[in-house]
């Protein structure tokens, strides 16, 4: 069946990096944008950019730009999405999610989340 | 930049109707996509191109749009349905993306 399994809960310091990974399975990885959102706790969804795993384009929200980079490796079918010095505020579950690549129908598959916990 | 705005919460009975807004001026020229959220779990799209239902999404889900004013219609809610819901729209191209500040639906 469809799936993205994303990678396990990390603790990092401020100032570090931490790289999530979300592995597709069951559907044509080149097909699909690859989406990443983030939510603080009690806060509300946040989107942070997309890759197209295709041709490895990428865009990002213009709060990210520059601190977050996402890349895939389509061997593994498999992207990843890194951000750059931590902020305690950076503490967040953070969700890849799959739309069409040529029209957009909406996020219809997520993640399970990975957790990332920034402090010292 | 974009903004989506979304009443903080809304209570119903069982078997009544909910009704959640999302207001912006984006949405007079692009589709509005609707994301439940049970506590602790991932989102899951109920609702697409304003209007439309995801295959497996129960037909009490239902959308619409007017002018800059989206509303996603919950009739016979059921106790499962306690979640957050999150509006979510664009620029014209799906490039640029944002999620409305989310409502809380709670079956009293």
């Amino acid at each position: 069946q469809v799936q993205l399994v994303q990678s396990g809960t990390e603790v990092k310091k401020p100032g570090a990096s931490v790289k999530v990974a979300c592995k597709a399975s069951g559907y044509t990885l080149t097909s699909y944008n690859l989406y990443w959102v983030r939510q603080a706790p009690g806060q509300r969804l946040e989107w942070m950019g997309w890759i197209n795993p295709g041709n490895g384009n990428t865009k990002y929200s213009q709060k990210f730009q520059g601190r977050v980079t996402i890349t895939r490796d389509t061997s593994a079918s498999t992207v990843y999405m890194e951000v750059s010095s931590l902020r305690s505020e950076d503490t967040a579950v953070y969700y890849c999610a799959r739309g069409k690549i040529d029209y957009y129908y909406g996020m219809d598959v997520w993640g399970q989340g990975t957790t990332v916990t920034v402090s010292s | 930049s974009y903004e989506l705005t979304q009443p903080p919460s809304v209570s119903v009975s069982p078997g009544q109707t909910a009704r959640i807004t999302c207001s912006g001026d984006t949405l007079s020229k692009q589709y509005a996509y609707w994301y439940q959220q049970r506590p602790g779990q991932a989102p899951v799209l109920v609702i697409y191109k304003d209007s439309e239902r995801p295959s497996g999404i129960p037909e009490r889900f239902s959308g619409s749009s007017s002018g800059t004013t989206v509303t996603l219609t919950i009739g016979g809610v059921q106790a499962e349905d306690e979640a957050d819901y999150y509006c979510q729209s664009g620029d014209s191209s799906a490039t640029y993306l944002v999620f409305g500040n989310g409502t809380k639906v709670t079956v009293l």
